[in-house]
């Protein structure tokens, strides 16, 4: 069955570096999203991207944050400057369609500890 | 901020012995609530995406309903075994969102 797939799945930065999310959606999927689940917190919702561009965002996703879709395959999560409070888990998600009967389809995740 | 709530935070199920848990939702605004099953060191898995009030899913021995005028969902799973351990996820849709609001999960540990 197809799948999404993420990497790194462990990613140790240092405060204030730039970091890099992958993640690689189902290849006939077309929106794709990220969330993040702090530890001890709900899984949370950062944005949303359709047809090249963001449909939706959360007030998490401020200017330090972006995604694109370099490529037909690739979607990223770029964290510009990051901070401690960014550690976090972070989901990478796709859908076929955003019809009421489709789930997303998520990631395994991966882990950004920001020292 | 949605305020989507799952009682109990974790339970303890006897294998054999069956189990239910709640989702609780916004009652306005409804487009569709999704559960999801999330094994330790896994993706979530898409269980069901129930959308109209009434909703009955099965999958197996997992089933949900749905009361949207009420703001409900339960999961219930019949015939525990030892491989249902994991926690349940429910997430909320709005109308006009793109986005899952989340639940913290119901945690099930089966014992055998």
């Amino acid at each position: 069955e197809p799948e999404v797939t993420q990497t790194p799945s462990h990613q140790v930065t240092q405060m204030g570096q730039e970091v890099i999310l992958r993640c690689v959606p189902i290849s006939n999927h077309l929106y794709f999203y990220w969330y993040r689940q702090i530890l001890g917190q709900k899984v949370e919702f950062l944005v949303s991207f359709y047809n090249n561009e963001i449909s939706e965002k959360s007030e998490i996703f401020d200017d330090q944050f972006s995604v694109e879709r370099p490529d037909g395959s690739n979607f990223t999560l770029k964290i510009r400057s990051t901070k401690l409070e960014d550690s976090a888990m972070y989901f990478c998600a796709s859908s076929f369609r955003t019809g009421d009967n489709q789930p997303q389809h998520f990631g395994d995740g991966t882990r950004l500890s920001i020292l | 901020i949605l305020n989507v709530e799952q009682s109990p935070q974790s339970l303890h199920v006897q294998e054999g012995d069956s189990t239910n848990f709640t989702c609780s939702f916004p009652s306005s605004n409804f487009y569709a609530l999704h559960w999801y099953r999330w094994e330790t060191a896994k993706s979530p898995e898409a269980l069901f995406v129930m959308t109209l009030n009434g909703d009955e899913k099965k999958k197996g021995r997992i089933s949900a309903t749905l009361n949207t005028k009420e703001g409900y969902s339960y999961l219930y799973i019949k015939g525990s075994q030892p491989e249902d351990s994991a926690t349940y996820l429910c997430a909320f849709r709005r109308s006009n969102d793109y986005k899952l609001s989340f639940g913290a999960g119901t945690t099930v540990t089966v014992r055998a």
